[in-house]
């Protein structure tokens, strides 16, 4: 098991610029999530999947960003029409299967935006 | 929705100090985890604890759950053990949104 992987770890855009963002979750985990941090607070949910179905989105996912996770395997969060409020870390996270009844989470290494 | 407060933000010891840090909740939770995020920003896995107390090496976690609070305890603090820590909630009313603290940033000095 090779951990929770982000895909690509840091990312550099201009202001107006698509942007996608991979996250590959611990095998057999059917819960992924993502979350968005910035400097010096705690990382915000943004929204999660189980399986293929995502099942919530914050308010602070805006029509501009848009999750997947197709094959109920790895998901992709894309951001349209990059602005420079959305520099911050994105972190995906994996847990466990609901039958076990645990919802432990594991977290990626995150991928830095920084729009210019 | 579920609101987390930890307490201190900011906490400075000397190296070999217990290092005591907080964690509010004003709901009820089926899901407490903490963390430790490193200077590159991954989120290590320190607890996974709903309710109880469990210990790995010098840290220990305790949740009372019917009081709605949390408290990790690092004994014999080392400078290595600096960093930002996070717990996060999840609340009964919503298996999938957790909600992190804003952190506290612990500081252990030689």
């Amino acid at each position: 098991d090779t951990g929770v992987s982000q895909d690509p770890r840091h990312k550099i855009t201009k202001r107006g610029q698509n942007v996608t963002f991979r996250c590959d979750p611990i095998s057999e985990h059917n819960r992924l999530y993502w979350y968005r941090q910035t400097l010096g607070q705690g990382p915000e949910f943004l929204t999660y999947f189980q399986n293929e179905a995502q099942l919530e989105k914050s308010r602070l996912l805006s029509d501009r960003f848009s999750a997947e996770r197709p094959k109920g395997s790895f998901s992709t969060l894309e951001i349209q029409r990059t602005e420079q409020g959305d520099s911050a870390m994105y972190l995906c996270a994996s847990s466990p299967s609901l039958r076990t009844g645990n919802y432990e989470q594991y977290f990626g290494p995150g991928t830095r935006l920084t729009v210019t | 929705g579920i609101q987390v407060e930890q307490s201190p933000p900011d906490l400075i010891l000397q190296e070999g100090a217990i290092s005591t840090l907080r964690c509010n909740f004003s709901d009820s939770v089926n899901n407490l985890q903490w963390f430790h995020q490193n200077p590159w920003g991954q989120l290590i896995n320190l607890f996974y604890i709903p309710s109880g107390t469990k210990q790995n090496g010098r840290l220990s976690a305790t949740t009372v759950a019917t009081e709605r609070y949390s408290l990790l305890y690092i004994s014999s603090s080392q400078t290595t053990d600096s960093g930002v820590y996070f717990c996060a909630v999840l609340p009964n009313t919503n298996a999938g949104k957790s909600t992190f603290g804003d952190g506290t940033t612990l500081t252990v000095k030689p």
